[in-house]
């Protein structure tokens, strides 16, 4: 089956730009996460949605990131007023409900701000 | 908080030898969640192994092994028979209970040599 989608794979965007990152989870998961990488660092967690509870946004590093979940299916990660410092691989998972479920990843979108 | 240590920022093998990676982690909880995920540069994080707490077996994958020390709070990785394609970024991942967010590590590389 189909795994987890994200658009654009790239995005080249300038400084003060807003920026909306899609995430397609797979079929039927209940939690979607978004993290982000640095270049060569590991993953920094940003949000995280589980079914209908209120999402976890512990990991939002500022006011200028939000994510939303519509339908309980895709997600879309806003940033607005695009910093340098920005620039990183943003990532989307999914997985079912239970602890020991598996993350399933995206391919992950490379955001480059100018 | 929960964290999660790695201690050895890059690693190296020899092609069909035995490597050991490292992770710590800090929780006051009796019952979790642990993973060891992969990311080859291909950047595409795939799930490794996994291991619920409260069993006291350590997980096998094949060449993949944890030695899971819940005393000291240990969950290391063995890759026995080092292949070329085992050449990747590894990552330690914590989870609390089957509703909350999924912690990584910081990662280790791993590079085996032909």
């Amino acid at each position: 089956g189909a795994g987890v989608s994200q658009s654009p794979s790239n995005k080249v965007t300038e400084k003060g730009k807003d920026v909306e990152l899609r995430c397609d989870p797979i079929s039927g998961h209940t939690a979607l996460y978004w993290y982000r990488q640095s270049l060569g660092q590991g993953l920094e967690f940003l949000i995280y949605f589980q079914g209908n509870s209120a999402p976890d946004k512990s990991g939002l590093p500022s006011d200028r990131f939000s994510a939303e979940r519509t339908g309980g299916s895709v997600s879309t990660l806003t940033i607005q007023r695009t910093q340098q410092e920005d620039s990183a691989v943003y990532l989307c998972a999914s997985s079912p409900l239970r602890g020991t479920d598996t993350q399933y990843f995206g391919p992950g979108t490379r955001l480059t701000v100018l | 908080a929960q964290t999660v240590t790695q201690s050895q920022p890059e690693m190296s093998v020899q092609e069909a030898e035995t490597v050991t990676l490292s992770c710590t982690y800090d929780t006051s909880e009796s019952n979790y969640y642990l993973f060891w995920y992969k990311q080859p540069p291909s950047r595409q994080m795939i799930l490794v192994i996994r291991q619920e707490a409260y069993k006291q077996q350590n997980a096998t994958e094949n060449r993949f092994s944890v030695n899971f020390q819940k005393a000291a709070k240990s969950f290391s990785l063995k890759i026995s028979d080092s292949q070329l394609g085992d050449t990747a970024m590894y990552f330690c991942a914590f989870r609390k209970t089957s509703y909350d967010k999924v912690i990584f590590g910081p990662g280790t590389s791993l590079s085996v040599i032909p």
